[in-house]
């Protein structure tokens, strides 16, 4: 079946360091890729997303690209800021389903140091 | 313009209890999924409700059970709960159009099972 691995389960960086979080995905289809981001006490918010491969999604400064040929989806960050700590989920929703069900990783929490 | 809604925010039950959940979708939105998230998990998919009718099913018992009512709210029913069953619960809706539709998630129930 369709799976989300996140290889790292916390990441300290400090202020201005820059990030990297990775995430590889199993499919036999042609998923969408998204990463989620939670915070204490909220449920999970869209972060970015990526409908197809090659694609790019951006979002205040984050950007992950599609990679068909490396099942990817790595989170990166030129410059990260205290006020990124979070966890954060790489999420796929396989074509094969038409109900847009989300497959999660385990999440990478990030904790940047002032 | 309010989100996803979730009620109650907290819930303590003992194993061998019903329980039941609700959750009123985001404005607009035709479709209601819920998912249940384990403390440092991320969200595993339970079902997705439709039309009043469960479109798709995760690995999850039949003490799992949900409705949809004709305004698009949604309940959650957990039977003859287990000390497994403690997590969070997190409802997300969507406009019916499968991968193409991001989800947007409410903030969860904490159900404690003592």
């Amino acid at each position: 079946g369709d799976s989300v691995v996140q290889t790292e389960g916390q990441v300290l960086p400090s202020e201005g360091d820059s990030l990297i979080v990775n995430c590889s995905y199993e499919t036999t289809q042609y998923p969408s890729l998204f990463w989620y981001v939670q915070y204490p006490g909220e449920g999970p918010q869209l972060h970015l997303k990526a409908m197809k491969a090659n694609d790019k999604g951006r979002n205040k400064g984050f950007e992950a690209m599609y990679r068909k040929e490396t099942t990817s989806f790595h989170l990166e960050k030129d410059s990260v800021q205290e006020s990124d700590s979070a966890v954060y989920f790489c999420a796929l929703s396989g074509s094969s389903s038409n109900t847009g069900k989300l497959i999660f990783g385990q999440g990478t929490t990030l904790q940047v140091k002032p | 313009d309010a989100g996803v809604t979730q009620s109650p925010t907290h819930l303590i039950k003992t194993r061998g209890q019903q329980v039941t959940l609700r959750c009123s979708p985001k404005s607009g939105h035709d479709t209601v999924s819920w998912y249940q998230q384990a403390l440092g998990q991320g969200p595993q998919f339970i079902f997705q409700y439709y039309e009043e009718e469960e479109r798709q099913r995760g690995n999850f018992p039949d003490r799992f059970s949900g409705h949809q009512f004709p305004n698009y709210s949604s309940e959650l029913n957990v039977n003859a709960l287990l000390l497994g069953d403690s997590a969070l619960y997190l409802c997300a809706s969507s406009l019916l159009g499968g991968r193409d539709q991001p989800q947007h998630f409410g903030d969860g129930t904490r159900l404690s099972i003592l």
